[in-house]
């Protein structure tokens, strides 16, 4: 299994309040992406980095920011957390060959 | 509008057929398909992938076809067997480097393989 994790791996929050998820990969991958997956739209985009603190959105940006300020690490930040933002949220990495891997998966209930 | 289409919710086989799987797609950018497989509680795993300038890619019991002037692609499966019961994923992207990990998925279909 690529050396990728996600923490936690489960989290009931409030409306309103600040979450971080946290993306830890070992492989020294350049590439790192948030996806969201929600029941009837399979995985979409949120957001993805090229590398050290260069980041852009995905399809699904509003309500979510990310920092990369480490290679191994990609936080993804849902600055006021909202009920439509239950989800699961899968990390991803890839290199330049374009091989990639997905992580086990956040599992956030935002109540 | 959806980019990645998978019209199939679910398909149920007997073990030891074939199992096919569909995937449309309406943008002409896409030039690089992949298939993932999914099982509850845990993240996609990567199946096999196809370039646009290819029409069949073969991965041991996996087999994808993509007729590109059809914009349609399809996942075989034979054998089919129980462990490969589990939701498919077909996925789309411009581009096959590393910063193309830009992915659209489409909504999954779930295979059950029935002993």
């Amino acid at each position: 299994d690529a050396g990728i994790t996600q923490s936690p791996r489960h989290k009931v929050t409030e409306t309103g309040t600040p979450v971080t998820l946290r993306c830890h990969q070992t492989e020294n991958h350049r590439y790192m992406y948030w996806y969201r997956q929600d029941p009837g739209h399979g995985l979409r985009l949120i957001h993805y980095s090229y590398g050290v603190k260069d980041t852009d959105k995905g399809e699904v940006s509003d309500g979510y920011s990310v920092s990369r300020s480490k290679t191994e690490d990609f936080l993804l930040t849902l600055e006021s957390a909202t009920s439509s933002q239950t989800s699961v949220y899968f990390c991803a990495i890839s290199e330049d060959s374009g091989r990639g891997f997905f992580g086990p998966g956040t599992r956030l209930t935002v109540l | 509008d959806q980019q990645v289409k998978q019209n199939s919710p679910s398909l149920s086989v007997q073990e030891g057929r074939i199992s096919i799987l569909n995937c449309d797609y309406t943008n002409s950018m896409f030039d690089y398909f992949l298939w993932y497989k999914k099982y509850p509680a845990e993240g996609p795993t990567f199946l096999i992938s196809i370039s646009s300038i290819k029409d069949k890619n073969e991965d041991g019991r996996f087999t994808v076809f993509l007729n590109k002037s059809a914009k349609h692609l399809s996942l075989h499966i034979v054998p089919s067997q129980p462990g490969d019961s589990a939701v498919y994923f077909c996925a789309a992207s411009v581009g096959s480097g590393g910063s193309n990990y830009k992915l659209t998925f489409g909504k999954g279909t779930l295979l059950t393989v029935n002993p």
